[in-house]
């Protein structure tokens, strides 16, 4: 089986400042691992995504997260926040054919 | 290229009607996903459709099936709905498997 814990239900961040929101996961196996985000009446988007290649993965809109085996943990960070982030990430897991595994979300406020 | 569809957006339904949702996904892509997001449950696979085959399913009840053409066009259906079913349903296309899936904008059931 596997699962993601997302350890932040809501974080908040000025414009400008680093953003760092935090990911989990538990496989048997070899996972894939990927952000998600989803703005406000809109659809999910793919932010990025690990599938066990370079464990720094670089995605859209300058975010970017790190696989550490040791830890189980994808975390996702970006250097500078813009008022666009404002929005709700998900941090995903899924191993082999399986279905995505949906983590609770972290809820991003970015203050001006 | 057109993104994934989905029909209709909105939808209100009366506890122990069926309710059937479709989704058209891009061009070329042969698999479709579906999800239900609801605020106690966040998001959660249903099943996943390749080639007219269902390959994968999550762990809902009977109530839910769905059926996928030989245009990738799936279909989803509900019967017997109940109130808990209230939620937005996001469906999900990819040439194969789950890395990199395309989400349309859902459509929202409402049970009452």
């Amino acid at each position: 089986a596997q699962s993601v814990t997302q350890l932040d239900s809501h974080v908040s961040v000025s414009e400008g400042t680093p953003v760092l929101l935090r990911c989990n996961y538990s496989s048997s196996y070899s996972p894939s691992l990927f952000w998600y985000v989803q703005h406000p009446n809109k659809g999910l988007q793919l932010l990025l995504k690990y599938t066990s290649a370079a464990t720094l993965v670089k995605g859209i809109n300058g975010f970017e997260a790190e696989f550490k085996k040791s830890e189980t943990s994808f975390h996702l960070t970006k250097p500078s926040a813009h008022m666009s982030d404002a929005a709700e990430y998900f941090c995903v897991v899924s191993v082999g054919a399986d279905g995505l595994t949906f983590g609770k979300g972290t809820h991003l406020i970015i203050q001006p | 290229k057109a993104g994934v569809t989905q029909t209709p957006r909105y939808l209100i339904k009366t506890r122990g009607q069926q309710v059937t949702l479709s989704c058209s996904p891009i061009s070329g892509h042969r698999s479709v996903s579906w999800y239900q997001q609801t605020p106690g449950q966040g998001l959660q696979f249903l099943f996943e459709y390749f080639s007219e085959t269902q390959r994968n399913k999550g762990n809902f009840p009977g109530r839910f099936s769905g059926r996928q053409f030989s245009n990738s066009r799936s279909e989803m259906n509900v019967s017997t709905l109940e109130l808990g079913d209230s939620a937005l349903y996001l469906c999900a296309s990819s040439l194969g498997g789950v890395i990199e899936q395309y989400f349309g904008p859902g459509t929202r059931l409402t049970v009452t």
